[in-house]
């Protein structure tokens, strides 16, 4: 069946670099994607990844895909305060209507 | 700027009274919407997905009768969540895709907190 796994909680320093890790179970998946939640609002759209793809880059975002192991990280280079939040990763599937399978979300601290 | 606007975004009522949710997309047109349900600390939680010009689709253990979803038009879906009581509260969000493709990720609005006394 279709799970998503995440690590509940991380804790960096600002100004270091942050890695959030997610596994999958089903490999037919066509893009994953990785949603940042602040308190209180709704999901924000960060970045996402072809599955056929191994490396995106987005200004501090690298996201990595290892398809074999089906592993998605989400690095965010230099760590700001407003970084701070709840990450989602998800996955979509082809035909159907896009639906998305969710992590169970990261919280990411960033302290002084 | 936000691409999906959802009103309102806080209501409290009482137990007993029928609550509409707006979902919209603002500069595309969205076949499919789908609606979240999301409780404090969890992940969001498929409700059902909202077809333009036709009967949702919910997701398995969500009653149909209780919440109602309509999207009569490319731009525009709404959940009823009728004659609502206090397990009903949570935090409810809807999102929309550029169309029916795969490839096409799902931009989201910003939820829409219900308290029920």
């Amino acid at each position: 069946g279709e799970d998503v796994e995440q690590s509940l909680f991380l804790s960096v320093r600002e100004g270091d670099s942050s890695v959030i890790n997610c596994t999958y179970t089903d490999s037919s998946s066509t893009y994953l994607y990785w949603y940042k939640q602040e308190p209180g609002a709704g999901l924000q759209l960060l970045t996402y990844i072809f599955s056929n793809m191994d490396m995106k880059q987005d200004q501090r975002l690298t996201v990595l895909l290892n398809k074999k192991d089906k592993h998605l990280s989400l690095r965010i280079a230099d760590t700001q305060t407003g970084d701070s939040a709840i990450y989602f990763c998800a996955e979509s599937f082809s035909g159907g209507y896009n639906k998305l399978i969710f992590g169970a979300g990261t919280r990411l601290a960033v302290h002084p | 700027g936000a691409v999906v606007s959802q009103h309102p975004s806080w209501v409290i009522c009482k137990s007993g009274t029928s609550v509409k949710i707006e979902c919209r997309s603002l500069d595309f047109q969205a076949t499919t919407m789908f609606w979240y349900r999301q409780f404090p600390k969890q992940s969001l939680m498929l409700m059902a997905t909202s077809n333009e010009g036709s009967k949702a689709t919910y997701e398995q253990g969500v009653e149909k009768d209780k919440f109602l979803i309509n999207h009569a038009s490319l731009t525009l879906s709404t959940l009823t969540v009728t004659s609502a009581h206090p397990e009903d509260s949570s935090f409810y969000i809807c999102s929309a895709s550029r169309g029916d493709l795969s490839n096409q990720p799902q931009h989201f609005g910003d939820g829409t907190r219900l308290s029920i006394l």
